[in-house]
């Protein structure tokens, strides 16, 4: 079946400039992540999604970064204002259940290129 | 808080060479610990886990053992294949947080050549 697709899978950007990421998870799964991994850094944890119920948002770096998702279905990260240090890899993930052994399904993610 | 930390790469071995990638985690509680593999052109994906102390996860000929008293998860090969070229993730997660947010290692480069 389908798994985890994001769009765009590039992209090059100005600084200052707001830009939108976009991920669609596996159908049926109710938890939704993104991560993210900077040249020669691990994947940092930036947000997370359960159903309908408030975000985790305690990874997210700064108030320029937000993300949506209704229900289960299309999330959407933004960055506002962009910075030269949001350059990196942006990843999403989805679950078909919560916790903590619950397999996650990566997507390609998004490469982010702020100039 | 949590960490992971991963032997730097590349590890560059011929085909049916034996394969280590070391694996140490800090951690305050009693996480669960990943490797996840990313192939060329392709999104991570879960290798292998391993719940509790003296766990063993295995998968694709794959090993892992999860060691309280070193506090390590390296990751084994007996006979590594051109195919298993890829990047390798080593990861936690906090049970205490009750869902999948993981910590990650910043990867491990493998390239196996005939």
């Amino acid at each position: 079946g389908a798994g985890v697709s994001q769009s765009p899978s590039n992209k090059v950007t100005e600084k200052g400039k707001d830009v939108e990421l976009r991920c669609d998870p596996i159908s049926g799964h109710t938890a939704l992540y993104w991560y993210r991994q900077r040249l020669g850094q691990g994947l940092e944890f930036l947000i997370y999604f359960q159903g309908n119920s408030a975000p985790d948002k305690s990874g997210l770096p700064s108030d320029r970064f937000s993300a949506e998702r209704t229900g289960e279905s299309v999330s959407t990260l933004t960055i506002q204002r962009t910075q030269q240090e949001d350059s990196a890899v942006y990843l999403c993930a989805s679950s078909p259940r919560t916790g903590y052994n619950s397999p996650l399904h990566f997507g390609n993610g998004t490469r982010l290129t702020v100039t | 808080g949590n960490s992971v930390t991963q032997m730097e790469g590349p590890v560059t071995l011929s085909e049916e060479a034996f394969l280590t990638i070391n694996c140490t985690y800090t951690a305050t509680g009693y996480p669960s610990l990943f490797w996840y593999v990313q192939y060329p052109g392709e999104g991570l994906q879960l290798l292998l886990k391993a719940t509790k102390a003296d766990d063993k996860g295995s998968n694709k000929g794959f090993e892992a053992t999860y060691r309280k008293e070193t506090t390590s998860f390296h990751l084994e090969k007996g006979s590594v294949q051109v195919s298993d070229s890829a990047v390798y993730f080593c990861a936690l997660s906090d049970r205490d947080t009750g869902f999948q947010k993981l910590v990650f290692g910043t990867g491990t480069r493998l390239l196996v050549s005939p």
